[in-house]
């Protein structure tokens, strides 16, 4: 069963840094990796979409890496605004080509203004 | 474009009770899913239509919860009777089609709390 895993937890951050979050998966069998956006009481925004034969996606100031034979994807945000704080999740799809999507615990970013 | 709609927002009832919370998908999207996120954890998938057929239902607690989704369209999921460990969110999200890949809508969530 695949199990997906994401480091650290929770991150503070001051306005205008640059932040890497990281998200790692078991079995490097995917098709794609997502990753979403969850404000507090609310549901979760899909951001990117990388497909098992992409190494990246950008989006704005948003850029995912995937390294299928590693298990791990990276999602890295630039110039970092307050507007950012939100939990955010990665997950894959189960290997029978469904989108029966598999999550990680998700990482809560704060950045302080 | 109008998203996935939810009802009720919040819950709370008394374990052993029962609830049903509805979903509404976006207009044209064929497949459904119910997911449920516990407190600092990730959502899980509860079950998963295409249409009005189930595709995946494996993580199911077919002993106390159900789902239905009459005519293809909205969906209703139901747990009877509750216990304090299904406290969590219940999301419902919806995709164009089944395969992976296809982008999925999330709707606000029913916040559920058993006590």
């Amino acid at each position: 069963k695949q199990e997906v895993t994401q480091i650290p937890a929770a991150l503070s951050v001051p306005e205008g840094e640059n932040l890497v979050l990281n998200c790692s998966f078991t079995d490097s069998a995917i098709y794609n990796l997502q990753w979403f956006r969850q404000d507090p009481g609310k549901g979760l925004t899909s951001l990117l979409l990388i497909q098992s034969s992409q190494r990246e996606q950008t989006s704005g100031r948003l850029n995912a890496s995937l390294d299928k034979s590693s298990g791990r994807s990276t999602l890295y945000i630039a110039a970092s605004q307050p507007g950012d704080s939100a939990t955010y999740l990665c997950a894959v799809p189960d290997q029978t080509g469904a989108n029966n999507l598999f999550f990680g615990t998700g990482t809560r970013l704060t950045v302080i203004p | 474009e109008a998203g996935v709609a939810q009802s009720p927002r919040y819950k709370i009832i008394e374990k052993r009770q029962s609830v049903a919370f509805w979903c509404n998908p976006i207009s044209g999207h064929a497949t459904l899913y119910w997911y449920q996120q516990i407190l600092g954890q990730g959502p899980k998938l509860l079950i998963q239509f295409q249409n009005n057929g189930v595709v995946d239902d494996s993580q199911l607690p077919k002993d106390r919860f159900s789902a239905e989704r009459l005519k293809g369209v909205d969906s209703t999921l139901k747990i009877q009777p509750a216990k304090l460990e299904d406290s969590a969110v219940y999301l419902c999200a919806s995709s164009l089609e089944w395969s992976s890949g296809n982008t999925i809508y999330f709707g606000e969530g029913s916040w559920l709390t058993v006590v």
